[in-house]
């Protein structure tokens, strides 16, 4: 089963920051968080991952709460091409990745 | 940029056919997956291999088998298809535990 919650759909106006939230509040110490998104008729992309620092790469940055029982998904200026599913998944680093349904994200003109 | 290609974009296949699905990547990676998509269930794993020669059963893999005879492909195969497998299959990869590279994927229709 997944380990997680999110959001079965949000919107977000284009230029916006889209903040996606996850719970996992049954995280284990040597559990990551990582992030994937699904652009219709594609393979899913890997987008960020971290363990309980905030991290942030070229696609967006990830913040985890203190307690690593939730964590959110920014895209600072969200385009109409970051329309997808958004998949949070929590795993250790040598496990095998579970999806669950994830966040239909829709970025509106 | 690593690259994971799958044979067909599309696949229509009868009853009872014996199916293969070729999966090959051009990074070395030493991991494989194999995944199917059905609405409304998300993403689910059927076999995986961490070396060649080497398979694992995911959380599905009934009346599925995989070969990895070779690091940078991998197969799944149907041995005799059947409607409820039709089926987005998609093949991953990745070097040690880090992150996962997909394929395009595969549209599976089994009449």
């Amino acid at each position: 089963d997944a380990k997680t919650t999110q959001p079965p759909s949000m919107d977000c106006a284009e230029g916006r920051a889209a903040n996606l939230p996850c719970n996992h509040s049954t995280i284990s110490g040597n559990e990551y968080v990582y992030w994937y998104r699904q652009i219709h008729s594609q393979g899913p992309q890997y987008i960020i991952h971290g363990l309980k620092n905030n991290e942030t790469n070229e696609m967006a940055s990830l913040i985890i709460t203190e307690d690593r029982k939730s964590s959110t998904l920014i895209l600072p200026h969200a385009t109409l091409r970051d329309t997808a599913v958004y998949y949070c998944i929590v795993r250790v680093r040598d496990d095998k990745i579970i999806f669950g349904k994830g966040t239909r994200l829709h970025i509106l003109p | 940029d690593v690259k994971v290609t799958q044979s067909s974009r599309y696949l229509v296949k009868r009853t009872g056919e014996k199916v293969f699905l070729e999966c090959v990547q051009d990074m070395d990676h030493e991991n494989m997956f194999w995944y199917r998509q059905d609405p409304g269930l998300g993403l689910r794993l059927i076999y995986f291999s961490y070396d060649v020669k080497m398979k694992e059963k995911g959380d599905i893999p009934e009346g599925y088998s995989v070969s990895r005879e070779k690091k940078e492909r991998f197969s799944l195969i149907l041995e005799s298809a059947s409607t409820n497998q039709t089926s987005m299959y998609l093949c991953a990869s990745s070097v040690e535990s880090n992150e996962q590279f997909f394929g395009p994927g595969t549209r599976l229709t089994v009449l």
